[in-house]
């Protein structure tokens, strides 16, 4: 079946505009998490859902990030204002909640902020 | 908030040479993951351990759950260039360590 997938792959914007990534998650994969890379690092949680509901929003760097799930399946990241050290790879994944819930990643979306 | 480190963050390894990376949590544990990028790619699931104590292996990959639940180490015997990439374990799926970045010289 179709993995993980994420839209647009690459996103180049000016400072100040607005941005959006989708993530489209394995179907029947209820819980859904963004992560954010930036170049050489480590994996930075920003958000999980459960359904639609976000019970962790605590990696979310400021109040311009925002995200949505909506029927429990896609969600938006929304990044408003953007400044240039927002520039990272933004990584979706999905995984059926539980005890073993392994995560299945999509391939990214590469932000730059010019 | 539960923290999870890993060493070293990189590791050099001549090919055919053997090497350990090192998870530590600072609280105990339920699971943990291992999962592999390769370069330009994204985060892969290898594996999950459940039990204290734990060890599974995968060909020349050995993984391993501390009794105590807190750290957990991934042993590569007989490192070959396609074992290049970053290395990650994560706590409860949320909280993943900073990786180590494996390179290979042949």
């Amino acid at each position: 079946g179709a993995g993980v997938s994420q839209s647009p792959s690459n996103k180049v914007t000016e400072k100040g505009k607005d941005v959006e990534l989708r993530c489209d998650p394995i179907s029947g994969h209820t819980a859904l998490y963004w992560y954010r890379q930036s170049l050489g690092q480590g994996l930075e949680f920003l958000i999980y859902f459960q359904g639609n509901s976000a019970p962790d929003k605590s990696g979310l760097p400021s109040d311009r990030f925002s995200a949505e799930r909506t029927g429990g399946s896609v969600s938006t990241l929304t990044i408003q204002r953007t400044q240039q050290e927002d520039s990272a790879v933004y990584l979706c994944a999905s995984s059926i909640p539980g005890q073993y819930n392994e995560q299945f990643f999509g391939p990214g979306t590469r932000l730059t902020v010019l | 908030g539960q923290q999870v480190m890993q060493i070293p963050q990189y590791q050099h390894v001549q090919e055919g040479e053997d090497f350990t990376t090192y998870c530590n949590s600072s609280t105990t544990l339920s699971n943990i993951q291992w999962y592999k990028q390769r370069p330009g790619g994204h985060p892969v699931f290898l594996i999950q351990l459940v039990k204290s104590g734990e060890v599974k292996k995968q060909k020349r990959l050995t993984f391993q759950f501390g009794e105590a639940k807190k750290n957990s180490s991934l042993h590569i015997t007989a490192t070959q260039t396609t074992d290049v990439g970053t290395y990650f374990c994560a706590g409860r799926g949320l909280s993943f360590g900073a990786g180590t970045t494996v390179t290979v010289r042949a």
